[in-house]
């Protein structure tokens, strides 16, 4: 299975803040990679498809980076409803895989 | 708009089967562009694939559940189906189902079920 870590677990911020998250696979997976935000009690919700691409109605502060092993999510500027956890997945290999998530709160 | 929404027994004693159902309204589950998913996610933890179905009825399941999986599809229904086997507390988690594009990201999810293991 293909392994995903991220970094930080979690981390504190203020609104307004660049908030930024990375996502590393243990092996090339090219482009494949979703990001997710998922608020406490509520299913995921798909933000960022194939690294780079945003969904469509997802806020443009919201970007994400990356090929191969190494993968960045970014949040421009930290608004009070991008509070939530989110997860990058791999879609490379079979099984899916997730990362462990990286929690966002306010400082 | 396509809605998914999971149903089934919430609670499940050691060693049975956990049996649930995803209904699909606002879609046909038999387009051959989307693949439909489990996945489940344990109390304070993260998410876990559980496996998919296409249309065609081809399934894949995660190995780390072994061969207590079976994944299916009810045309007639428009529904398809997750039969878990032999569970165990670590079981206990939060169901849901989702839909992918082909084998992309998953685009559209249900609210989950939460499903408990007891012994």
């Amino acid at each position: 299975d293909i392994q995903m870590t991220q970094s930080p677990s979690s981390l504190s911020a203020s609104v307004g803040d660049r908030v930024t998250i990375t996502c590393q696979a243990s092996q090339d997976i090219s482009n494949y990679l979703n990001w997710y935000q998922q608020k406490p009690g509520k299913a995921p919700k798909l933000l960022i498809h194939d690294a780079s691409n945003l969904e469509i109605g997802v806020p443009s502060r919201f970007s994400g980076s990356g090929s191969g092993t190494d993968f960045t999510f970014t949040i421009s500027s930290l608004q009070p409803e991008d509070i939530a956890t989110y997860y990058c997945q791999q879609y490379d290999n079979l099984p899916f895989t997730f990362g462990p998530g990286t929690k966002v709160d306010f400082k | 708009q396509l809605q998914l929404r999971e149903s089934g027994s919430g609670l499940v004693k050691s060693s049975q089967t956990l049996s649930l159902t995803c209904a699909v309204s606002g879609g046909s589950i038999s387009s051959g562009a989307y693949s439909w998913s489990w996945v489940r996610q344990p109390p304070g933890k993260g998410l876990e694939w559980i496996g998919y179905i296409f249309h065609s009825g081809h399934t894949y399941s995660n190995p780390s559940l072994k061969s207590r999986v079976t994944i299916s599809l009810d045309r007639s229904k428009n529904q398809f189906s997750l039969k878990l086997t032999s569970v165990t507390a670590a079981d206990t988690a939060v169901y849901y189902c989702a839909r992918s594009r082909g084998v992309s990201g998953f685009d559209i999810w249900g609210q989950g079920t939460m499903v408990t293991v007891s012994s």
